[in-house]
This record gives C-alpha cells, structure tokens and sequence, in this order.
C-alpha cells in the first residue's frame, strides 16, 4: 500500500513559468511533509517542508501548500530554473513516534529553455 | 548544512562475494542513520534504521543476514551486502538525523552507491 502518491511520473515546464508538483498520502497520522530534491547518482537533498498545523510555507522560489482535508501537498517552483531540473521526491513523517519518513516514487521535472 | 559521506561511490563485484558500503556524517553526530534501496525509477526504499550501539530495525521483507548493518560510533554506519547476487544490484543510499538540528525528521543523504553484481 503506497502512503505517498506522486501520480506525475514527469513534469516539463518552459523557463521562468510556474512548477507545481502534486503529491496525495493516504494516512491520516501523517503530520509533517518534506519535499526533497534527486539530481542522478545524488543523495536526495531536502528543500523544504512544512507541519500539519501549517497550510503553507514559503522559502525562497519553493512554497509548500497543505491540504489536510484532501491529503494533498504541492509544491511550487516560481520562477523555475534550469537548476530545477530533477526529481522531486515527497515524503511524510509522523513526528514524535520515529524518524522513519515515508518517500513517493517522485516526479521528474525539466525545465525548458 | 550537514554533511553526510558515503564510500564507494561505485562497486562492481563478482556474485558469492561481501560489499561493505561506509556512511559517515562529517560535521555533526547523528544517533540514528538510515539505509534506503532505490531500484531504477522506484521510489527510496526504507530498508533498515540503524541506531548507534543497537541492533538496527530492519522493514518487513529485508533480510538482517543478507543485509549487515553495523553503527559502532555516532558518525559511522556500515551496510555489508553478504553474498552479493545480482538481484542485489542496486543504487543504496544511507541518510542521517542531525542530533539537536532543525527537526529530527530532516534527514541529510549520502550521495549512494551504486552495486552492480556480476
């Protein structure tokens, strides 16, 4: 049973557009969300996350939303970069009970020129 | 940010033979570390948490003999593949928590080895 849903295998978006990468879990315990980022023959890099008792958080060019009563989480990219151009990985945790984080199989992006 | 190193890069090795595969974290001590299996377009796969000076916990359907995991000290973890098969080949990736960092749920990643059996 998949936790993390990431139903975009791939993403492609022209340079200096928006990025919005989507991802679903199903367990409702689920209360803190990160998004990591894949460049091949890379370890996962973290680029931001948020808790549940947020439904936003913004740092830089990314910006997290939450939708608790949905299950959804997307991540935005504005202006979107060359540089973007990986893997984004979701993932979800349930704090205070172990520091195991729960991966989606991820969403390739390329950025266009 | 935290700095976690994992050695070898890359192995190639013949099939019946050991990998012992060296996660470090270089400039901060991490109490709990973690090996994850990614096989080509699949999500990382949790494969065992490693807690320093205890056993690790291993997932459901990972096999403790099979793969070996050693965590002497709190910045050095170790994955062993015993008897490496080439259904074992694989790209493996250990990750940290920092102790006392932003949020222990925050992990920092090696930048994983790739094992190809032969």
């Amino acid at each position: 049973d998949q936790q993390v849903k990431q139903n975009s295998p791939s993403l492609s978006v022209q340079e200096g557009r928006i990025s919005i990468l989507n991802c679903d879990y199903t367990n409702s315990m689920f209360d803190y969300f990160l998004w990591y980022k894949k460049y091949p023959a890379e370890g996962p890099t973290f680029l931001i996350s948020i808790s549940s008792i947020k439904d936003k958080n913004e740092d830089g060019r990314f910006t997290v939303f939450l939708n608790k009563s949905a299950k959804h989480l997307s991540l935005h990219i504005v202006p979107s970069q060359p540089g973007d151009s990986a893997v984004y990985f979701c993932a979800a945790s349930v704090r205070n009970r172990d520091d195991k984080i729960i991966f989606g199989k991820g969403t390739r992006l390329h950025i266009l020129p | 940010g935290a700095v976690v190193s994992q050695h070898p890069s890359r192995v190639i090795c013949k099939s019946g033979t050991s990998v012992k595969i060296e996660c470090r974290s270089l400039d901060f001590q991490a109490t709990t570390m973690f090996w994850y299996r990614q096989f080509p377009k699949q999500s990382l796969m949790l494969m065992a948490t490693s807690n320093e000076g205890s056993k690790a916990t291993y997932e459901q359907g990972v096999e403790k003999d099979k793969f070996l995991i050693n965590h002497a000290s709190l910045t050095l973890s170790t994955l062993t593949v015993t008897s490496a098969h080439p259904e074992d080949s694989s790209f493996y990736i250990c990750s940290a928590s920092v102790l006392g960092g932003r949020g222990k749920d925050i992990q920092y990643f090696g930048a994983g080895t790739r094992l190809s059996v032969l």
